[in-house]
């Protein structure tokens, strides 16, 4: 079966820098994304690795290891906004579906 | 960007009675949608995977016959709960992906909230 690990809370101040882990077991694995989702909201997409190494776009970077069956996402300069639930998903299969992990929630104090 | 529609965004229904959801991809053509649920602070878990003019797939412990998904044409997918019960109260969102996307992304609709009273 599938399975994406991550913590299920984060906080940090703002401007400061955190990182969310995420370590998966999955057969027939493409890819990793990460997505954002504010309560109530829908998910909305962050970026996504195929290959080794890190993916940068403006605030926020993402990193995979393949051979590490691993992956974080990079969040700087913390702004309020960017409290919200952070998921990472498995692109696997010949559907090409994704598999979400089950979330971390990120609190940014003042 | 390319949006994902739903509709209706919420729905109170009485046990026993049938919900039907439709997921739409407003300026694009998805061949493939993906149908999710969500209970709160939880995770997205998928359900079935929708093919335009075939079979839907669906997840192991996924009932095909309580959740009947029809993809009839490349903008519109529609997920039927059956004879509803409390425990299918749910958060369902749909997402579809567009030809000209990279691989790990699909675009979100903004979910249906569905209450079984």
């Amino acid at each position: 079966g599938q399975s994406l690990e991550q913590p299920s809370e984060v906080t940090a101040v703002e401007g400061a820098i955190v990182q969310i882990n995420c370590t998966y077991q999955t057969s027939g694995f493409y890819g990793l994304s990460w997505y954002q989702q504010h309560d109530g909201g829908a998910p909305t997409f962050l970026s996504y690795n195929a290959l080794d190494g890190l993916e940068e776009t403006g605030r926020f970077s993402s990193f995979l290891s393949r051979s590490d069956s691993y992956g974080y996402l990079l969040l700087q300069e913390l702004q309020m906004k960017d409290s919200a639930s952070y998921f990472c998903a498995a692109l696997s299969g010949s559907a090409r579906q994704l598999t979400f992990g089950s979330g971390t929630q990120l609190t940014v104090l003042p | 960007g390319a949006v994902v529609s739903q509709h209706p965004s919420r729905v109170i229904c009485k046990s026993g009675t049938s919900v039907k959801i439709e997921c739409r991809s407003l300026d694009f053509q998805a061949t493939t949608m993906f149908w999710y649920r969500q209970f709160p602070k939880k995770s997205l878990m998928l359900m079935a995977t929708s093919n335009e003019g075939s079979k839907a797939t669906y997840e192991q412990g996924v009932e095909k016959d309580k959740f009947l998904i029809n993809h009839a044409s490349l903008t519109l997918s529609t997920l039927t709960v059956t004879s509803a019960h409390p425990e299918d109260s749910s958060f369902y969102i749909c997402s579809a992906k567009d030809a000209g996307q990279g691989a790990g992304e699909q675009y979100f609709g903004p979910g249906t909230r569905l209450t079984v009273t």
